[in-house]
């Protein structure tokens, strides 16, 4: 079955230590999206690409960062994690044309 | 700017009871689309139904079912007969076709407003 995948799905990283969360997908799609979803709250984009072409929301911190190798894989880098990044991390993708999102599990970022 | 409002934030049925998830959305755009996710315990998002702002139509798959009125600027989901898999957090979102992000000339991609969702709890 064509899907968004992530791991981990559950993530511990220490205050300040770089931690690097990954996103794959077979649906061939173009877009990609990392979402932030803290308990109770509505996920919150921090970046998108269409194909290879980087868009990075108004209100993302300098601390995340992202990577998009192929069409394939999507990488979200946060270079500090402090305690108030602990969240959901979500994973999406929509085909260039289409307008709803497929999600991948989530990775649950734990810091301490 | 786009705006979704979802007032109900926990809702609580036995199992059975019909339950209506309300969502009211704002746009000055009159080309958008409207969607249902739906988030279970696990916490993968679900897509549920996209709807076309040019379409009216109301849908109904299986148990669930959509009432889309523009003249109210809603688009209601009722779950009839609710289960306890149906305990979940349902988001609605809303999609502008005019702030579509245009990054390359070929295409460009839809950033989708989400409501704060609703909390739904179905107790055997």
């Amino acid at each position: 079955d064509a899907m968004v995948i992530q791991n981990p799905r559950y993530q511990v990283t220490q205050f300040g230590k770089p931690v690097t969360l990954s996103c794959s997908q077979t649906l061939n799609h173009n877009v990609m999206y990392w979402y932030q979803q803290k308990s109770s709250q509505a996920p919150k984009l921090l970046f998108h690409y269409y194909d290879k072409d980087f868009n990075n929301e108004a209100d993302t911190p300098d601390n995340f960062q992202s990577r998009r190798p192929n069409t394939s894989f999507c990488f979200l880098d946060i270079r500090s994690p402090g305690l108030g990044d602990a969240a959901m991390y979500l994973c999406a993708t929509s085909s260039g044309q289409s307008y709803e999102q497929y999600f991948g599990p989530g990775t649950r970022l734990t810091v301490t | 700017a786009q705006k979704v409002t979802q007032a109900q934030t926990e809702i609580s049925v036995v199992e059975k009871e019909d339950v209506t998830l309300d969502c009211v959305y704002e746009t000055r755009d009159t080309t958008y689309y409207l969607f249902w996710y739906k988030q279970p315990p696990s916490g993968e998002l679900v897509f549920l139904i996209r709807r076309n702002s040019f379409d009216e139509q109301n849908e109904i798959s299986g148990r669930y079912s959509w009432n889309f009125q523009k003249s109210t600027s809603s688009f209601n989901f009722t779950i009839t007969a609710s289960q306890v898999v149906d305990s979940a957090v349902y988001f609605c979102a809303l999609s502008e076709a005019g702030v579509r992000r245009l990054i390359k000339a070929s295409g460009g991609s839809y950033i989708p407003t989400f409501g704060r969702g609703t909390s739904l709890i179905v107790h055997p």
